[in-house]
């Protein structure tokens, strides 16, 4: 299965400032995916990245706060915008691992994410 | 909308008691079920899945079956470990115009003691 490289690992930023994650993947992936799990909560789907085009949001997040790239078919980052402590959450990347789900999705392992 | 619905945590066990945490799923269409864990200060790891009706996904002892008629992907485990501590999350995946994206139950935390 795929493995991603997700950095930095954490952060502890001032509010109204911006933070980018970055993931790397070791093979070229159609889709990529952002969650946020806050504090103690499950996951949230951010949007949906894919290479060549913008990405697609779920209902409660947009672009002007989560803005995404996807250079290529192996990275992609989100960046966090003017943040606030509500934002403070764990950020996560995720790639379909291939052969028909065979490999389940991949995670990676995820930036925590302290605004102060 | 899609939604999948965990069993209220935390779970706390001893040693080698018998787990089960209940998973159940509204979907239209024909999912895919997916249950991942979380331990401690990691991020998430796939535990099992089952892509169809009736399959059954196993790992580490546990394993989970999906049910159509009662909607449900229940994990369970005969004996578990202290090292089976962890969060556990039931997952969904659609298809068409939902391709590729998973939706989270709430998660259940599971405490297991020596």
């Amino acid at each position: 299965s795929a493995v991603i490289s997700q950095k930095p690992s954490r952060d502890i930023c001032q509010r109204g400032t911006s933070l980018t994650i970055q993931c790397q993947v070791d093979s070229q992936v159609t889709m990529m995916f952002w969650y946020r799990q806050q504090p103690g909560q499950s996951l949230t789907l951010i949007a949906t990245a894919n290479q060549g085009s913008e990405a697609t949001y779920e209902s409660g997040f947009v672009i002007d706060k989560f803005p995404i790239s996807r250079p290529n078919l192996t990275f992609s980052t989100l960046t966090v915008s003017n943040m606030s402590p509500e934002d403070s959450s764990i950020y996560l990347c995720s790639v379909e691992g291939g052969l028909s789900l065979n490999y389940g999705y991949t995670f990676g392992s995820g930036t925590r994410l302290t605004v102060v | 909308g899609d939604s999948v619905t965990q069993m209220e945590g935390p779970v706390t066990l001893s040693e080698e008691a018998f787990l089960t945490i209940n998973c159940t799923y509204t979907a239209t269409g024909y999912p895919s079920l997916f249950w991942y864990v979380q331990y401690p200060g990691e991020g998430l790891q796939l535990l099992l899945k089952a892509t169809k009706a009736d399959d059954k996904g196993s790992n580490k002892g546990f394993e989970a079956t999906y049910r159509k008629e009662t909607t449900s992907f229940h994990l369970e485990k005969g004996s578990v470990q202290v090292s089976d501590s962890a969060v556990y999350f039931c997952a969904l995946r659609l298809g068409g115009t939902s391709y590729g994206k998973l939706t989270f139950g709430q998660g259940t935390i599971l405490t297991v003691h020596p």
